[in-house]
């Protein structure tokens, strides 16, 4: 079945830019399907951070979206999100997941990676 | 933005109680609604989406109504593994999620 997976650093320098990877294994990228990312700071809600079509076609939260990239490897089956002058508001469990019906519901989701912001 | 408002903000039930939370919007999402369930050190779970429809392999014990402003999810019959903190989500404009409902035990 599908599943996603999330990796990358767990400890950022403020200022300094994010940058999370998605590794998507039973489906191909390349096939269809939205995938995007979703943030949780600790002891809070969730927050939609942008989605990715395998064409690089690219939705952004507003609030997000100066600071937000994310990009398509369909050579690697990988997604990919970089946040840029992060600051210690956006320390969060980071979670990648597919979406479907457009990217609008995220039905298959990552275990999720902490990053901190310090 | 769309504010999604979750009410109760905590749910006190015994299992095979039946569970009412509610999810308000700010404006009118026309059906364009979701909900999930999250338990703790797990990511989200689809259980919800277009206001009433179930998503793959969730039980009919759940089930969702409402459409524009106001929706409602209903557990009919609470197991001890419903017990989670459970989030509305619309797609109408953008992507936006509530605050949450925690049910609990009580």
């Amino acid at each position: 079945q599908v599943q996603v997976q999330e990796s990358g650093p767990g400890l950022v320098k403020p200022s300094e830019t994010l940058s999370l990877t998605c590794t998507v294994s039973g489906y191909s990228i390349s096939s269809g399907y939205y995938w995007g990312w979703i943030r949780q700071p600790p002891g809070k809600g969730l927050e939609w951070i942008g989605s990715i079509y395998y064409s690089g076609v690219t939705y952004y939260n507003p609030s997000l979206k100066s600071r937000v990239t994310i990009s398509v490897d369909t050579s690697k089956n990988q997604f990919s999100l970089k946040l840029s002058s992060v600051t210690a508001a956006d320390t969060a469990v980071y979670y990648c997941a597919r979406a479907f019906k457009g990217y609008y519901y995220m039905d298959v989701w990552g275990k999720g990676t902490t990053v901190t912001v310090s | 933005e769309i504010v999604l408002t979750q009410s109760p903000a905590t749910l006190s039930l015994s299992p095979g109680d039946r569970a009412t939370l509610s999810c308000r919007a700010s404006q009118s999402v026309s059906s364009y609604l979701a909900w999930y369930q999250q338990k703790p050190g797990q990511a989200p779970r689809l259980l919800i989406y277009d206001a009433s429809n179930r998503a793959t392999g969730i039980p009919a014990r759940f089930s969702g109504s409402g459409s524009g402003t106001d929706f409602t999810l209903t557990i009919s019959s609470l197991e001890p593994e419903d017990f989670a903190v459970y989030y509305c989500q619309q797609r109408s404009n953008w992507i936006t999620f509530g605050q949450g409902t925690r049910l609990e035990i009580k």
